[in-house]
């Protein structure tokens, strides 16, 4: 167990909707990722967090939002599902010490399937 | 931003045997390179890291090597086992900024 809990583990639907990924990380990390793995694909690396406040943002489409809130979990939000959205949404989230930054631990991640 | 690298994509190698694998990097500002390893159907997990300031770093069977210079890092796994068989991913970053992951290499060790 990672310490980083992501809800729901699987969430199936229809193109054209919304859905929300939340993340909860663990207790004492101010850091939150969220990366996007498609079938035996890498780790594509979507939005990062910091302490409530955007910190990076990568190959994130305009449909996708995020955020963090002041109790340090972190939302991503995906509108307008389309077929290639399916994939396996990871969250991970590191401590930060002197700017220096530490290891990410992800959970376990949820499954988007996008009929 | 950071562009990672990662190469071969696939290998593999007989049980007892040693694998490489390569990534280089693009940001010269890269001061941090972890490794994760992920198991079929399961999260990714770190197995090995280095920061800029050493140059090889060991793990029982497992070693890190950096070259700044070049701006490249490998991974070395000697006498591998079954169970080393994952797609392994490297990775860089500094200073609290996002981390990139290199394409990923599935290694498949043979009994």
């Amino acid at each position: 167990d990672s310490g980083v809990t992501q809800t729901p583990k699987h969430l199936i639907t229809a193109t054209g909707q919304r859905v929300t990924l939340r993340c909860s990380p663990r207790s004492g990390d101010l850091s939150v990722y969220w990366y996007q793995q498609s079938l035996d694909q890498g780790l594509q690396f979507l939005i990062q967090y910091y302490n409530g406040e955007e910190r990076a943002k990568g190959n994130i489409l305009e449909r996708f939002s995020a955020q963090q809130f002041p109790d340090l979990h972190s939302e991503l939000n995906l509108s307008s599902l389309e077929l290639g959205d399916s994939a396996l949404y990871f969250c991970a989230s590191s401590v930060v010490s002197g700017s220096r930054t530490g290891e990410l631990f992800f959970g376990e991640g949820s499954r988007l399937t996008v009929l | 931003g950071e562009n990672v690298e990662q190469h071969p994509s696939t290998l593999s190698v007989q049980e007892g045997d040693s694998a490489v694998i390569k990534c280089t990097y693009s940001d010269s500002a890269s001061n941090y390179f972890p490794w994760y390893k992920q198991e079929l159907g399961k999260r990714p997990q770190l197995i090995i890291d280095i920061r800029s300031n050493v140059g090889e770093k060991k793990d029982q069977r497992i070693a890190v090597t950096l070259n700044k210079t070049a701006k490249h890092f490998s991974l070395h796994i000697t006498e591998t086992q079954p169970e080393d068989s994952a797609v392994y991913f490297c990775a860089a970053t500094h200073n609290n900024n996002d981390m990139r992951f290199g394409a990923g290499t599935r290694l498949t060790v043979k009994p």
